[in-house]
C-alpha cells in the first residue's frame, strides 16, 4: 500500500539555523500540505499545495516558511530562521483532491535550542 | 469561524468496554468530517470519513461514527475495546473552501485498563 514518506524522522538544529523538511508523498495525489503539531497540542494546518502553488496557509505560515515541489516526487517545508516556538511534530500529507481522504506522514520531531 | 471541540482530554475504559468519544463541529455548510487515531510516535491514521449519504458509517478496526447534524456532532463509538485501541484520537472537519485544509480537535487520549 502506498504511503507518504518524511525526512529526517528527527531534527534537532540551534535557533537561527534553516532547516529543510522533506517528504514523498503518494505519487497520484495532486494536493499537498504540512501541519504541525506542537507537544502536547491539536494538529494545526500550516499550508496547502497544488500545481505548484500554494493554494491556503495558516497565520503561521509567515515569511520565514517556504514550500517546493523541486522534482516529481518530492514535498519540501523550509524554514530559514528557526526559532524556538518551531520546536514540534511536522507532518506532510497528500491527498487526490481537495475533499479526498488526507494521507498522512509518520511526521518531522523538530527541536529548536 | 469553523472549529471541532473533543469535550474529553483522556478516558479510561476497560477492555472489551464499549466505548464513545464525542465530537462537535461547528460549520457553516454540511461539513465533511474525519476521525484519526495516532499512535505513540506515529504519523495520522484514517479510522473513517463522513462526506455525504448514510450518517452512520463504518471504519477500519471495528470503529463506527454516527453524523448528527442536528446536534452538530460526530461520535466515535466502537462496541467492545481492545488493548491496541490505547492511542490518541483526532476529529477533524474539512474546512471551507477548495483546498483541503482540515481543521482538527484538541484530541482525546485512550487508556485502556486489562
Amino acid at each position: 500500500e502506498p504511503e507518504v514518506t518524511q525526512t529526517p524522522s528527527h531534527q534537532v538544529t540551534q535557533m537561527g539555523q534553516e532547516v529543510i523538511l522533506r517528504c514523498v508523498p503518494i505519487s497520484n495525489h495532486l494536493y499537498f500540505y504540512w501541519y504541525r503539531q506542537i507537544l502536547g497540542q491539536k494538529v494545526e494546518f500550516l499550508v496547502s499545495f497544488y500545481n505548484n502553488e500554494i493554494s491556503e496557509k495558516s497565520e503561521i505560515f509567515d515569511d520565514q516558511f517556504s514550500v517546493e515541489r523541486p522534482d516529481g516526487s518530492n514535498f519540501t517545508l523550509k524554514i530559514r530562521s528557526t526559532k524556538l516556538e518551531d520546536s514540534a511534530m511536522y507532518f506532510c500529507a497528500s491527498s487526490r483532491g481537495p475533499q479526498e481522504t488526507q494521507y498522512f506522514g509518520p511526521g518531522t520531531r523538530l527541536l529548536v535550542l | 469561524a469553523q472549529s471541532v471541540t473533543q469535550p474529553d482530554i483522556h478516558i479510561t475504559v476497560s477492555e472489551g468496554a464499549s466505548l464513545e468519544l464525542r465530537c462537535n463541529y461547528s460549520y457553516g455548510a454540511t461539513p465533511y468530517l474525519f476521525w484519526y487515531v495516532q499512535s505513540p510516535g506515529q504519523g495520522l491514521q484514517l479510522l473513517l470519513k463522513y462526506f455525504s449519504g448514510d450518517t452512520l458509517v463504518q471504519g477500519i478496526k471495528g470503529f463506527e461514527a454516527e453524523f448528527k447534524r442536528s446536534q452538530s456532532s460526530f461520535n466515535l463509538r466502537k462496541p467492545s475495546v481492545h488493548w491496541s485501541d490505547a492511542a490518541e484520537y483526532f476529529c477533524a472537519v474539512g474546512a471551507l473552501g477548495n483546498t483541503g485544509k482540515l481543521i482538527f480537535g484538541q484530541g482525546t487520549t485512550l487508556q485502556v485498563k486489562p
